[in-house]
């Protein structure tokens, strides 16, 4: 089975710049979280969808958005691109929206110039 | 203070050894506790999955989980050297969903 997939692996993007980063479930899975990772630092929240609902927020900007569409695929949007946001983001899959292991996925690696 | 700590390393060890990696946490509300391997330039890899306070055995992976002292730790035994990665700790209570709380990770180097 396919685990949880990430595109595109790697993006390079100037300050300022809008990015859309995708991410698709293992099969089955209702439930996507965003994390960002810092080089050298564990992830940190971002968002979690579940049912296509918003069911948390981590302490990021308003310049992060997401969504999950109706195949619970999800889509993580950032805005006014800082260099700080150069990290990996990662996402997860879960069957549920609590207790269960979080699968993640390779992530993106965003850059920022 | 970050809500959970854990030694940055590295940690070396030669082949075959017995590894003991450790996490401390401040929130007494964290009731779910993940171990996670990740490889460079990879995703965190799910180890070990907990719930409350006890034992958990896979393979060779020990994970043990003292809510009083708050201190979770998590043994490899029979090191090999592709074990050499960065492990992650994370954690969570009931009703915060998914979202984790990791601590920054232990770089571990196992040596043939």
């Amino acid at each position: 089975d396919a685990g949880v997939t990430q595109s595109p692996t790697h993006l390079i993007k100037t300050r300022g710049q809008h990015v859309t980063l995708r991410c698709s479930p293992i099969s089955g899975h209702k439930s996507v979280s965003w994390y960002q990772q810092v080089l050298g630092q564990g992830p940190q929240f971002i968002f979690q969808y579940y049912e296509k609902e918003e069911r948390g927020r981590g302490n990021f900007p308003d310049r992060f958005s997401a969504r999950q569409f109706p195949n619970y695929s999800s889509e993580l949007n950032v805005n006014a691109l800082l260099l700080g946001d150069s990290a990996l983001y990662l996402c997860a899959s879960s069957s549920t929206w609590a207790g269960e292991p979080l699968h993640f996925g390779n992530g993106t690696r965003l850059t920022v110039t | 203070q970050k809500e959970v700590e854990q030694d940055p390393g590295p940690l070396s060890v030669p082949e075959g050894a017995i590894v003991s990696l450790n996490c401390t946490y401040s929130n007494s509300a964290f009731q779910y506790f993940m171990w996670y391997r990740q490889y460079s330039r990879k995703g965190p890899e799910l180890l070990m999955y907990t719930y409350s306070s006890g034992n958990k055995e896979d393979g060779r992976f020990t994970a043990q989980v003292d809510k009083s002292s708050k201190y979770i730790s998590l043994f490899i035994r029979d090191s090999q050297p592709s074990d050499s990665a960065t492990y992650l700790c994370a954690m969570s209570s009931n009703n915060a969903g998914n979202m984790l709380t990791f601590g920054g990770g232990t770089r571990l180097m196992v040596k043939p």
